[in-house]
């Protein structure tokens, strides 16, 4: 079946702006969380959402930073007034419940100019 | 702070060899502890895992050695093959949070 997909694969802006990212979940999936990955390092935790309440969102690094799932399925991260330090790849990743596997997406690559 | 503390950063091996990856954490919250296996361009997919009752799990190739009371474990990679070659992770779990390690960068040689 189809994995974790997520839109768009890169994503350039430049400071100041608006960015959303989405997150497709695998179907049935109840638990999503969003990470971010900067080069060399390991995945960083941002928020997680057990249906469509941000069950722990102390991840995210700033108000700047929001996400939001309305029907339990998709998600869309967004990031406003983008600064050259959020230049990352954004990864989504669910599972069927908090203590199963997490299946990732292929991550969204931003790049704040 | 980094909660998870991972070595070496880059590792090369002969095809054949043992890949020996290490981790070591602080906290005693965590509960379950992942091993993931990244590709370039792909998110990381899981490898192997282990909770901290029991000190060692193998699957294939692939085992977790856990030492609780060192707060320490490692992924051993038996009989390395080029396709190993990519980036590892180490991650422990607390609630609803997965803490990674910095990664490391296996590359087997032929």
């Amino acid at each position: 079946g189809a994995g974790v997909s997520q839109t768009p694969s890169n994503k350039v802006t430049e400071k100041g702006k608006y960015v959303e990212l989405r997150c497709d979940p695998i179907s049935g999936h109840t638990a999503l969380y969003w990470y971010r990955q900067s080069l060399g390092q390991g995945p960083e935790f941002l928020i997680y959402f057990q249906g469509t309440g941000a069950a722990d969102d102390s991840g995210l690094p700033n108000d700047r930073f929001f996400a939001v799932r309305p029907e339990g399925s998709v998600s869309t991260l967004k990031i406003q007034r983008t600064e050259r330090g959020d230049s990352a790849v954004y990864l989504c990743a669910s599972s069927t419940d908090p203590r199963g596997e997490q299946f990732f997406g292929p991550g969204t690559r931003l790049t704040v100019l | 702070q980094q909660q998870v503390k991972q070595s070496p950063q880059s590792l090369i091996v002969q095809k054949g060899g043992i890949s020996i990856i290490n981790c070591a954490y602080e906290n005693t919250a965590f509960d379950y502890f992942p091993w993931y296996q990244q590709f370039p361009g792909k998110g990381p997919a899981l490898l192997i895992a282990i909770r901290p009752d029991v000190s060692e799990k193998k699957e294939g190739r692939f085992t977790i050695s856990f030492n609780k009371s060192a707060k320490q474990f490692s992924l051993h990679i038996m009989d390395s093959q080029p396709g190993d070659s990519a980036t590892y992770f180490c991650a422990a779990k607390s609630g609803n949070q997965f803490y990674f390690g910095t990664g490391t960068s296996l590359t087997v040689i032929p």
